[in-house]
């Protein structure tokens, strides 16, 4: 099984600012197949990022996804209201599918 | 757009039978386009992935819920169903249903999600 961390738990920014979350896997993932996801309070997960760096339908530009191997950053840029959330990243390379554990993107 | 919706108990007593219905609109579960998993999301915590079918009944299960869990189809009524047996507190959670795309060669990520239903494990 692939476990993946995030770093950090929490992540204290301003809006406007930018944002750098981390997915370090326990092993290589397939193929770079890594998802990123975005869930508000209340809510599901939206998938925000597949492949590693493509966007899923209608996500805004300013959300970027990198990396390859066993190290993933999403980066959001200018920060807005909406965006203050919880953030998971997935692999989807092997069974069992496995996410971190989250990074929490909080208003400073 | 396709729609999910998780529905069935909200409170399940321990040691018996967690059983949850996803209905699927707006989209075919007979394409054979998608794989069709269960995530759970207990208070506070992360997601953790349940299992899934597929059209051909072909399943996969992540082994720590393995010896628990059946996970079935029915085409009929656009559905699929989860059920999870001897339950303990501990399978408090957010229960989700969700799709998975797939191809000839891979199982894509989770594209589209139901709400997402309470159950509680309780007495």
């Amino acid at each position: 099984e692939i476990v993946l961390t995030q770093s950090p738990g929490t992540l204290s920014l301003s809006p406007g600012e930018r944002a750098t979350l981390s997915c370090r896997a326990s092993q290589s993932v397939s193929s770079s197949f890594l998802a990123w996801y975005q869930q508000k309070p209340g809510q599901a997960p939206r998938l925000l990022i597949y492949g590693a760096s493509s966007r899923a339908t209608a996500i805004p530009d300013k959300f970027t996804g990198s990396g390859s191997g066993t190290d993933f950053t999403l980066t959001i840029n200018r920060l807005e209201p909406e965006d203050f959330a919880v953030y998971y990243c997935q692999q989807y390379g092997s069974s069992p599918r496995t996410f971190g554990q989250g990074t929490k993107v909080e208003i400073k | 757009q396709v729609q999910l919706q998780e529905s069935g108990p909200g409170l399940v007593k321990p040691s018996e039978t967690l059983s949850l219905t996803c209905t699927v609109s707006g989209g075919s579960i007979s394409s054979g386009s998608y794989y069709w998993s269960w995530i759970r999301q207990p208070a506070g915590k992360g997601l953790e992935w349940i299992g899934r079918i597929y059209l051909s009944g072909s399943t996969d299960f992540n082994p720590s819920l393995k010896s628990r869990v059946t996970i079935s189809l029915d085409t009929s009524k656009n559905q699929f169903s989860l059920k999870l047996s001897s339950v303990t507190a501990a399978d408090t959670a957010v229960y989700y249903c969700a799709r998975a795309g797939t191809t000839v060669t891979y199982v894509g990520p989770f594209d589209s999600w139901g709400q997402g239903t309470l159950v509680t494990v309780s007495s």
